[in-house]
Parts: C-alpha cells; structure tokens; sequence
C-alpha cells in the first residue's frame, strides 16, 4: 500500500528558516507534492518534484530523494502568513494516476 | 474564471437521510475527484473521474456515489447517510489524472447527526 509521513507540527520564529519532511512509501511512486492549506480554506499546490534535487520557487523550495523515499519543503524569511497546515502528497500510477496525501504539518510562526 | 465552485457551503443531515454535493470547474479539465478531510488527517480520495463519461473508486468509496455529469460537472451523492461521514468534503479538478497540480474547491462542511 502507500503511506506519508510527515511531523504533526512544526513551530518557528518569522524571518526564520523551517524545513517540513517527508518520508513516503509507494509502488508506483510518480512524483512528490506540496499543498498549502489555511485554517478554514481549501488546499493550493505549491510545488512538485519528479526528480532528485531542489525546486524553487520564491521563499518557498521541495527537495527530492528517490532513492530515501523522502523530500522536504523549506520556507524561507517566514512571515505570519505562513502559519497553515502543509501536506505533501505522491502521485501514484498503481492502478491509474492517483494523489495520496500525508495527514499534514501544522505550522505555527511565531513573532 | 471562478475556479472550482461546490454548493452547498454547509449541509446539517440526520442519519438516514439523502444528500447530493455538487461541483463544478470552469477550467476545461478533464479530471475531477471529491476527497473527505477529517480533522488531523489529510485528504483522502473518494471517488474520482479521470475524463467525461468515467468513474472510479478512491480509497474510502463506501457509502457514496458519483456521477460526471457531464466535462464540467461532478457530483457525490451519500444514498443514507451515517455519522461516520461527518467531514469536510473537497472536489478538485486537474488538466488530466498524470497532472501534479489539483485545484480544490471551497469545500462544503457536512454534519451528520
């Protein structure tokens, strides 16, 4: 079957550097997510990694290891903005492309 | 372009009783997929349609029923529904099913009672 894992919380100061792993085990392994998501609102993709290495985009970077089955999101200079829930997600093409997604990161930025 | 949009926002059911949730995309998507978000947990898939006219089972599909009404349009259907379906339930679209990004609507927060 598939699994994520990933650290229930996370707590960091704004202006600071926070990393939010995960670990996934797949069959189908196809490429790696990460989802931001507000209290209340829905989620919205923020990055994806097929392959091994960094992807950037602005503050915000997700790192991929194939061959550890795991990745990271790195927030940069975090702002209060930043305090959301952050799930990374696999795409698996067991049985047609499917998205399973980790049960989240809860982030609190502090002033 | 208004996205996703599910009505409706909220929906109190009692045990037993028939819903359908509706959604639909304005972005010419071919897939479409409904998952449930339970408090501490992640997404989880229920049903989702990879092109107009098909349907397939999620991981937890037990309980409901969907129908791809047509590109635009997919709705969830729970026949009797049961406390343990109590949740917060998102449709998502994507260019196709090998797509990375999914675009979620607002989700609509269904109590059942």
């Amino acid at each position: 079957g598939q699994s994520l894992e990933q650290p229930s919380e996370v707590t960091a100061v704004e202006g600071a550097i926070v990393q939010i792993n995960c670990t996934y085990q797949t069959s189908g392994f196809y490429g790696l997510s990460w989802y931001q998501q507000h209290d209340g609102g829905a989620p919205t993709f923020l990055s994806y990694n097929a392959l091994d290495g960094l992807e950037e985009t602005g503050r915000f970077s997700s790192f991929l290891s194939r061959s550890d089955s795991y990745g990271y999101l790195l927030l940069q200079e975090l702002q209060m903005k930043d305090s959301a829930s952050y799930f990374c997600a696999v795409r698996d093409n067991t049985g047609g492309f499917k998205t399973i997604f980790g049960a989240g990161t809860r982030l609190f930025v502090k002033a | 372009n208004a996205g996703v949009t599910q009505t409706p926002k909220f929906q109190v059911l009692k045990t037993g009783q028939s819903m359908t949730l509706q959604c639909a995309q304005d972005m010419n998507h071919n897939s479409m997929y409904w998952y449930r978000q339970d408090p501490g947990m992640g997404l989880r898939l229920i049903y989702y349609s990879a092109s107009e006219g098909t349907t397939d089972k999620g991981e937890v599909p037990n309980g409901y029923n969907v129908s791809r009404l047509n590109k635009r349009e997919f709705s969830l259907r729970l026949e009797s529904a049961a406390p343990s379906q109590t949740s917060v339930y998102f449709c998502a679209s994507s260019e196709r099913t090998g797509s990375y990004e999914q675009y979620f609507g607002p989700g609509t927060r269904l109590t059942v009672t």
